[in-house]
C-alpha cells in the first residue's frame, strides 16, 4: 500500500549542486505534479504531468525541470540549487477528475 | 486576484466544540472541485473532503462537513465535536476545469489549535 514515494526525506545541498529528487506512485495514476512549501504558506504548483511524456508548467517553475518517461515516476531536477529554493517540495498524483490528490511525504530541502 | 482566500490565520477552538474554517475562491469556470486537506506538525498533506462545482449536496466526511455556497463562492469547513488531535494547519484548495487533475491552488491556510 505504497501510494506516493518521495526520496530522499531531507537533504542539504550546496549553492550550485544539482540534484533530483525522485517520486513514484503504483496506484497508475495519469496526472502527477511537484508543489513546493515555503514556511507559513500554503503550497504551489512547479511543474505537472498528465500522463507518460506530457509535461507542462505551473505556477512557480523557473530553476527547475522534469520529465515523465513512465506512468509511475515524475523526477524533479534542480540544475544549479540557489538559497531561494530552499522549500519543502511535495509530489502528487490522481487520476483526471479524481476527488482526491495523493501525496507524498514530502521532501525538506535546505540550500546553503 | 487570489484565487483561494483563508482569511484566518489562527484559530483556537474549546474541545468537544465544532468549528468553522472559512475559505473563499475565485474561478469564472463552471466545473471546479474544492479540497480540504489537513496539515500536522509532522509535516504530510492529509485528505480531509472534496465539493465537486455540480454537487448539489454538502460533502460530509465523519467529523467534517463543508459548507459549500456556491453563489457566494465560499467552501467552509465544519469540524465537529474537535477533538485534541485536530490542532495542526488546514488548507482550503482548487482545481479548475473537470479534467485537471491534482493541478490545485491552494490557500495560505489556517492554524486551528484545540485547547483542552
Amino acid at each position: 500500500n505504497a501510494g506516493v514515494t518521495q526520496t530522499p526525506k531531507f537533504q542539504v545541498l550546496k549553492t550550485g549542486q544539482s540534484m533530483t529528487l525522485q517520486c513514484a506512485q503504483d496506484m497508475n495514476h495519469e496526472y502527477m505534479s511537484w508543489y513546493r512549501q515555503d514556511p507559513g504558506m500554503g503550497l504551489r504548483l512547479i511543474h505537472y504531468s498528465v500522463g507518460a511524456g506530457i509535461t507542462d508548467q505551473g505556477e512557480v517553475p523557473n530553476g527547475y525541470n522534469v520529465s515523465r518517461s513512465t506512468t509511475e515516476d515524475f523526477p524533479l531536477r534542480l540544475l544549479s540549487a540557489a538559497p531561494s529554493q530552499t522549500s519543502v517540495y511535495f509530489c502528487a498524483s490522481s487520476t483526471a477528475g479524481g476527488k482526491r490528490a495523493f501525496f507524498g511525504q514530502g521532501t525538506r530541502l535546505t540550500v546553503v | 486576484a487570489q484565487k483561494i482566500t483563508q482569511t484566518q490565520p489562527g484559530m483556537f477552538v474549546q474541545e468537544k466544540e465544532a468549528v468553522t474554517l472559512d475559505c473563499t475562491y475565485d474561478t469564472s469556470d463552471q466545473s471546479y472541485g474544492l479540497f480540504w486537506y489537513k496539515q500536522p506538525s509532522s509535516g504530510e498533506m492529509i485528505f480531509l473532503i472534496y465539493q465537486g462545482s455540480y454537487d448539489e449536496q454538502n460533502a460530509t466526511e465523519g467529523r467534517y462537513s463543508l459548507n459549500f455556497q456556491k453563489a457566494r463562492k465560499s467552501a467552509n469547513l465544519v469540524i465537529s465535536a474537535s477533538q485534541l488531535g485536530d490542532s495542526a494547519m488546514y488548507f482550503c484548495a482548487m482545481r479548475e476545469g473537470l479534467g485537471a487533475g491534482n493541478m490545485l491552488t491552494f490557500g495560505g491556510g489556517t492554524r486551528l489549535m484545540v485547547k483542552p
